[in-house]
């Protein structure tokens, strides 16, 4: 079945370095790729998504581009901020259903 | 406006009591997803509706009933609970079923703890 790894956390940083979370799936056909983030107490917010290969999602700073031939959808920023501190999960979609499965997500830590 | 809202936020309850969280959309979808966060963060589909029909039935416990009154509601039951349910359940909604890269929209959750 469909499968989502990405890197185990926490990721600490301090502010203004730059921020790669790695994401791999593995799923049959042509899915479609997310970034959520999880701020403490909140709920799941759609950080970006690409749709097919090549596409590079792109939101707040952050961006992501979906890689077919190596399966990934890795997730960077360029300077993060102490607000960026949050879990972050990739996720795929990969049928007309819509069902998202998710990886086991990532804390960013994000210090003054 | 809250997009997908959900209560209540917090629930505390016994073990063997049934409760329900009950959720509701304003964004014009028509299907909605139950999904649950366990204590490690791990996120797993549960249910899922289209136009108030049940297409998506994960392996839940019997004990676990979503229930549909329209498009717009999925409200969801649980009986005889268990420590085991204790988690954060999110409810989620998303336009339509035949596209993979439709945006599904989430609840802020609902914090369930079991005692």
């Amino acid at each position: 079945g469909d499968s989502v790894t990405q890197m185990e956390g926490p990721v600490t940083l301090s502010e203004e370095a730059f921020l790669t979370i790695n994401c791999t799936y593995t799923a049959t056909g042509y899915p479609s790729l997310f970034w959520y983030v999880q701020y403490p107490g909140e709920g799941l917010q759609l950080l970006l998504k690409a749709t097919k290969a090549d596409d590079k999602g792109s939101n707040k700073g952050f961006e992501a581009t979906y890689r077919k031939e190596t399966t990934s959808f890795h997730l960077e920023k360029g300077s993060v901020q102490v607000s960026d501190s949050a879990v972050y999960f990739c996720a795929l979609s990969n049928n007309a259903g819509n069902m998202l499965t998710f990886g086991g997500g990532t804390r960013l830590m994000v210090k003054p | 406006d809250t997009a997908v809202s959900q209560t209540p936020k917090y629930l505390v309850t016994q073990m063997g009591n049934d409760k329900s969280i009950k959720c509701e959309q304003n964004l014009g979808h028509d299907t909605m997803y139950w999904y649950k966060q366990d204590s490690k963060k791990f996120l797993k589909i549960m249910f899922s509706y289209n136009n108030k029909e049940l297409i998506i039935n994960e392996t839940v416990p019997n004990r676990f009933s979503p229930k549909s009154p329209d498009k717009a509601h999925l409200n969801l039951h649980i009986n005889s609970l268990e420590l085991g349910d204790s988690a954060v359940y999110f409810c989620a909604s998303s336009q339509g079923t035949g596209f993979s890269g439709n945006t599904i929209y989430f609840g802020e959750g609902s914090w369930l703890t079991v005692v």
